[in-house]
């Protein structure tokens, strides 16, 4: 049973342009994260928030940018993609174990 | 800091017979371990967990322990079947850093009939 929810499923963009990424839990947990799965599966955390703060900020380019609005959603922004960011995106939450979303296939050509 | 090592990238078998996955791992802090399994285009999902030492936890036939004196928490599992091919994760929980996780590089486990 999906409990996060994330949109869009796939985005294709080119170089430069501006992308935003959604997630919302309805698991009632305060800790949100956003991580990206690479091309060759590597998982890697980006950014952690609890209850709207943020509170882990891994070493991640500038151009990105999460942001929350209460403690069940969380967005990421990405300002002038690049092709290094070609990934999959994949939002979790937590109280304690983690619950990952279905994940944002993001393509930049 | 924190890390995880997965020694096989890719492990292919025939059903029915035993694996046995890799995860070893470097932490200052005391550790909190965790398997997840990632099928095709899939979330990853939780497979095991532990942070007691010398303890076997088990869930979906699959089972692990962890050994704090060598650092590793193996996956393993007596009788794979098709099901079970799917990309295999270890990882680390940094529960003073509010469970961040930092995951191995995976095992691509392949079962053939």
């Amino acid at each position: 049973e999906t409990a996060v929810f994330q949109t869009p499923n796939y985005h294709v963009t080119q170089v430069g342009n501006e992308v935003s990424f959604n997630c919302k839990q309805t698991l009632g947990h305060d800790t949100m994260y956003w991580y990206k799965q690479d091309s060759k599966k590597l998982l890697k955390i980006m950014f952690s928030y609890n209850n709207k703060q943020l509170i882990v900020n891994e070493t991640v380019p500038r151009r990105f940018s999460p942001q929350s609005s209460d403690k069940a959603h969380l967005n990421l922004r990405i300002k002038s993609v690049e092709p290094e960011d070609s990934a999959v995106y994949l939002c979790a939450s937590s109280l304690f174990e983690q619950y990952f979303g279905p994940g944002t296939r993001l393509t930049v050509l | 800091g924190d890390s995880v090592t997965q020694t096989e990238g890719l492990v292919t078998l025939t059903k029915g017979l035993p694996v046995m996955l890799n995860c070893t791992y470097q932490t200052t802090y005391s550790p909190f371990l965790f398997w997840y399994v990632q099928h095709l285009n899939e979330a990853p999902k939780l497979l095991l967990k532990s942070s007691t030492d010398n303890k076997r936890t088990e869930h979906q036939g699959f089972y692990a322990t962890l050994h704090k004196s060598s650092s590793s928490f193996h996956l393993q599992k007596s009788s794979v079947q098709l099901s079970d091919s799917a990309l295999y994760f270890c990882a680390l929980s940094e529960m003073s850093n509010y469970n961040v996780l930092y995951f191995g590089s995976g095992t691509k486990l392949t079962v053939e009939p």
